[in-house]
């Protein structure tokens, strides 16, 4: 049973719109909330993170919602470039835990140009 | 850059034949790990280490052994590869201030 969910394997943008990526999870447990990008033939690149403290995290043209009582996170990029075609994978992990970080099994997301 | 180098970033072998992946970081952080990538799974925890010689199991850890005789290498084998293990697997590290993971380039594995 995945306890981290991205329900959206893929998802098409136009460049200069807003893409969403959606992210759930079941364990409550959870405190600690990461998203990585990955390109083909690559690792996977940290991007930006959340802490169930906050609700909201913004760095440069990505931001990241945390709605703790849905248990759901979302990553906003605004504007989208080409660039940012690549996979998403949200992942979460305990506070007394970190060395178990979860991850989804990721959202490819396609700018368009 | 968190300095992690795998090696080898491809190998083919056969079905039963042991397997050694090796990854190398060059900043002595004390946390590593292992992870697998498949199609509809994301990345998967395999085996982590908290420092030389301790080591401890992730979510598929079957099949699968690690050893960390040295802070800067952590090496994972296969003792005898089965076809579902034909994966692409990450090395990453977590430095020792932060909660981040960071990955490696990964090494491609194939059993046929």
């Amino acid at each position: 049973d995945q306890q981290v969910k991205q329900n959206s394997p893929s998802l098409s943008v136009q460049e200069g719109r807003i893409s969403i990526l959606n992210c759930d999870y079941t364990n409550s447990m959870f405190d600690y909330f990461l998203w990585y990008k990955k390109y083909p033939a690559e690792g996977p690149t940290f991007l930006i993170s959340i802490s169930s403290i906050k609700d909201k995290n913004e760095d440069g043209r990505f931001t990241v919602f945390l709605n703790k009582s849905a248990k759901h996170l979302s990553l906003h990029i605004v504007p989208s470039q080409p660039g940012d075609s690549a996979v998403y994978f949200c992942a979460a992990s305990v506070k007394t835990s970190y060395d178990k970080v979860i991850f989804g099994p990721g959202t490819s997301l396609s700018v368009i140009p | 850059d968190a300095g992690i180098t795998q090696s080898p970033r491809h190998k083919v072998t056969e079905t039963g034949t042991p397997v050694t992946l090796r990854c190398h970081q060059t900043e002595n952080h004390r946390y590593m790990y292992w992870y697998r990538q498949d199609p509809g799974h994301g990345l998967r925890l395999i085996h982590y280490s908290y420092g030389v010689k301790d080591t401890d199991k992730g979510e598929v850890s079957d099949g699968y052994s690690v050893s960390r005789s040295k802070t800067e290498d952590f090496l994972l084998t296969l003792e005898s590869a089965t076809s579902s293990q034909t994966s692409v697997y990450f090395c990453a590290i977590r430095k020792d201030s932060g909660n981040t993971i960071y990955f490696g380039e990964g090494s491609w594995l194939t059993v046929v």
